[in-house]
């Protein structure tokens, strides 16, 4: 596509639900990165995939907090058990390659009531 | 552990003037990225500088980048209002795993 598509761009959800967020990246980039960022602060890294390589989890903040990317395209990222501090918007961002400049999606805006 | 420290925070200025925003970073890095975020939006990529005394210009903004001194620095040109947004810095190995500063919200005033 022609840039990186998020959806859904808004999620309210219940406290203990799960949830999925999906990132479609742009076509051909190799890396795929998530943020969090809450409000009226910068971004937390979460996880990024390059290629068919392991993905880097070091920024997940606890294991509620799970990636997945198939067939090196669309990533979705799973919150188990939500925590109202899980409240955030969700950025994904994509590259050609890990050394490439970044393109970010919309974001998805998760509320946890 | 890597840390970015941007200021100011918040700017307010008048429309013509000039100022600076600094990013300092606690560690060798190589490469630091610039990027603005408008209010509800998500990020657009403003500058990649890679080495010592690199510097890059777009329109009214240029950014440059001292790898000794740990410092990049976001300078503005005659602003206007169209610039009001807010601009983090990020340094990392690479785009994704990078630590971002706080952020400056910049307000341009007429």
């Amino acid at each position: 596509g022609a840039g990186v598509s998020q959806s859904p761009s808004n999620k309210v959800t219940e406290k203990g639900k799960d949830v999925e967020l999906r990132c479609d990246p742009i076509s051909g980039h190799t890396a795929l990165y998530w943020y969090r960022q809450s409000l009226g602060q910068g971004l937390e890294f979460l996880i990024y995939f390059q290629g068919n390589s392991a993905p880097d989890k070091s920024g997940l903040p606890s294991d509620r907090f799970s990636a997945e990317r198939t067939g090196g395209s669309v990533s979705t990222l799973t919150i188990q058990r939500t925590q109202q501090e899980d409240s955030a918007v969700y950025l994904c961002a994509s590259s050609l390659d890990l050394r490439g400049e970044a393109f970010f999606g919309q974001g998805t805006r998760l509320t946890v009531v | 552990e890597l840390k970015v420290e941007q200021n100011p925070l918040f700017l307010s200025m008048q429309e013509g003037k000039n100022y600076t925003i600094y990013c300092n970073y606690s560690t060798t890095s190589d490469r630091l990225y610039w990027y603005r975020q408008d209010p509800g939006k998500s990020l657009e990529s403003l500058f990649v500088l890679l080495s010592n005394g690199a510097v890059k210009q777009e329109g009214r903004l240029m950014a440059s980048l001292d790898t000794k001194a740990r410092l990049s620095t976001l300078h503005i040109t005659a602003a206007v209002h169209d610039l009001s947004a807010t601009y983090f810095c990020a340094v990392g190995t690479n785009a994704g795993k990078s630590t971002f500063g706080d952020g400056t919200t910049l307000t341009v005033k007429p």
